[in-house]
């Protein structure tokens, strides 16, 4: 079946390093991407996606490219700060209605 | 500008008791789903609606019903609470684009349940 593999977490960086949360995925066909982050004490938030394979998916200085040929959804950011402390979870969706998750990766940003 | 609200936001519960988690949602979205989260194991879906008039299983449906009581209101039920449904839940909601359903889910603040 479809799965999501994400990096274990904590990590954690000073603020304005660069950030990369590595994703890889299996599953069949041409499944759609995601990012999505989660704030403490809050629920998730789509945080970036991309459709197709070489599509790029970014926002708020995040991006992460669909990478086929490597089954990767990785995450980066160049210069991250405080407030982009979180978890971060990497998504599919495929022949389903629902999302399949990773379990998620926690980043702590220190000033 | 409410999205998707959840009540109640905290409960605790003696194991065999009862109740339901609410949700609503008014982004007029069709489709509907509750996940739950526990540490390390990122979130599970337990039931989903893709639109008024169904529900379906998810990954983790034992020992929880759903009622889709219409378009805006999802509600999940615990019939004997037990220790292992500790967690927090997630109801989300979501436009209806086929299939893969690619649309962006929109979530709630979640509900943090604890059965003793």
């Amino acid at each position: 079946g479809d799965s999501v593999t994400q990096m274990e977490g904590p990590v954690t960086l000073s603020e304005e390093a660069f950030l990369t949360i590595n994703c890889t995925y299996t599953a069949t066909g041409y499944p759609s991407l995601f990012w999505y982050v989660q704030y403490p004490g809050e629920g998730l938030q789509l945080l970036l996606k991309a459709t197709k394979a070489d599509d790029k998916g970014s926002n708020k200085g995040f991006e992460a490219t669909y990478r086929k040929e490597t089954t990767s959804f990785h995450l980066e950011k160049g210069s991250v700060q405080v407030s982009d402390s979180a978890v971060y979870f990497c998504a599919l969706a495929n022949s389903g209605y629902a999302l399949n998750f990773g379990k998620g990766t926690s980043l702590l940003v220190t000033p | 500008n409410a999205g998707v609200t959840q009540t109640p936001k905290f409960q605790v519960l003696k194991t065999g008791q009862s109740m339901t988690l609410q949700c609503a949602q008014d982004m007029n979205h069709n489709s509907m789903y509750w996940y739950r989260q526990d540490p390390g194991m990122g979130l599970r879906l337990i039931y989903y609606s893709a639109s008024e008039g169904t529900t379906d299983k998810g990954e983790v449906p034992n020992g929880y019903n759903v009622s889709r009581l219409n378009k805006r209101e999802f509600s999940l039920r615990l019939e004997s609470a037990a220790p292992s449904q500790t967690s927090v839940y997630f109801c989300a909601s979501s436009d209806y684009g086929g299939l893969p359903n690619n649309q962006p889910q929109h979530f709630g603040d979640g509900t943090r349940l604890s059965i003793l």
